[in-house]
């Protein structure tokens, strides 16, 4: 079974703070998602990449940068965080366009 | 008109019981659907999948599509406590570089013993 591992489940970090969230998965994934979740919002996605070094915006992109140097890890970064940016985080990858995602199992990330 | 929508319950129902979960949307060009679970405080995982129109079973789960309507339903049968879930439903159109899945919100399922 395809894995994708998101290096930390629970996250405390101060407001204005850099915080990288890390993803990988094992299984030669060309595409990979982040995405945030909230109560009452749903999943939204945030970067997607679909090829090493290639990214693009999602629909909540502002205060996140994204890097994805190698194809299998794909990093979030979040470059002066705040408290509206506290949420679950949660990365999926899929192999082509036609397939399901598999998802990670989230990083519950909280800003003092 | 959000694009897809879906009724957050929460459902409750008793273990035995036929649940029936529901979509709508509004984007013709979608052509995949698929159904993710979700237990508290992990990953969405991938339930069922299916192209275009028509059902799909894989043992108690069965997905229905009818795009004439645009709406998709999940049935479950024969209910576990071990089905007490978040149901999400997802779809993408086909071609190009639409690789983003479109979200429902979840319907939050609670099956009692």
């Amino acid at each position: 079974d395809v894995k994708v591992t998101q290096s930390s489940r629970y996250l405390v970090k101060r407001t204005g703070e850099k915080v990288f969230l890390e993803c990988v998965q094992d299984m030669d994934h060309e595409n990979m998602f982040w995405y945030r979740q909230d109560p009452g919002l749903g999943l939204r996605l945030i970067y997607f990449s679909y090829d090493v070094k290639m990214k693009e915006k999602g629909d909540i992109p502002e205060g996140y940068s994204v890097s994805r140097e190698k194809k299998e890890r794909f990093s979030l970064i979040l470059e002066s965080a705040s408290t509206n940016q506290t949420s679950m985080y949660l990365c999926a990858s899929s192999l082509t366009p036609n397939y399901g995602y598999t998802f990670g199992s989230g990083t519950r990330l909280t800003v003092v | 008109q959000k694009e897809v929508e879906q009724d957050p319950g929460p459902l409750s129902v008793p273990e035995g019981a036929i649940v029936s979960l529901n979509c709508t949307y509004s984007n013709s060009a979608f052509q995949y659907f698929m159904w993710y679970r979700q237990y508290s405080r992990k990953g969405p995982e991938l339930l069922m999948y299916t192209y275009s129109s028509g059902n799909k079973e894989d043992g108690r789960f069965t997905a229905q599509v009818d795009k004439s309507s645009k709406y998709i339903s999940l049935f479950i049968r024969d209910s576990q406590p071990s089905d007490s879930a978040t149901y999400l439903c997802a779809m993408r159109g086909s071609g190009g570089s639409n690789y983003k899945l479109t979200f429902g919100k979840g319907t939050l399922l609670t099956v009692n013993p």
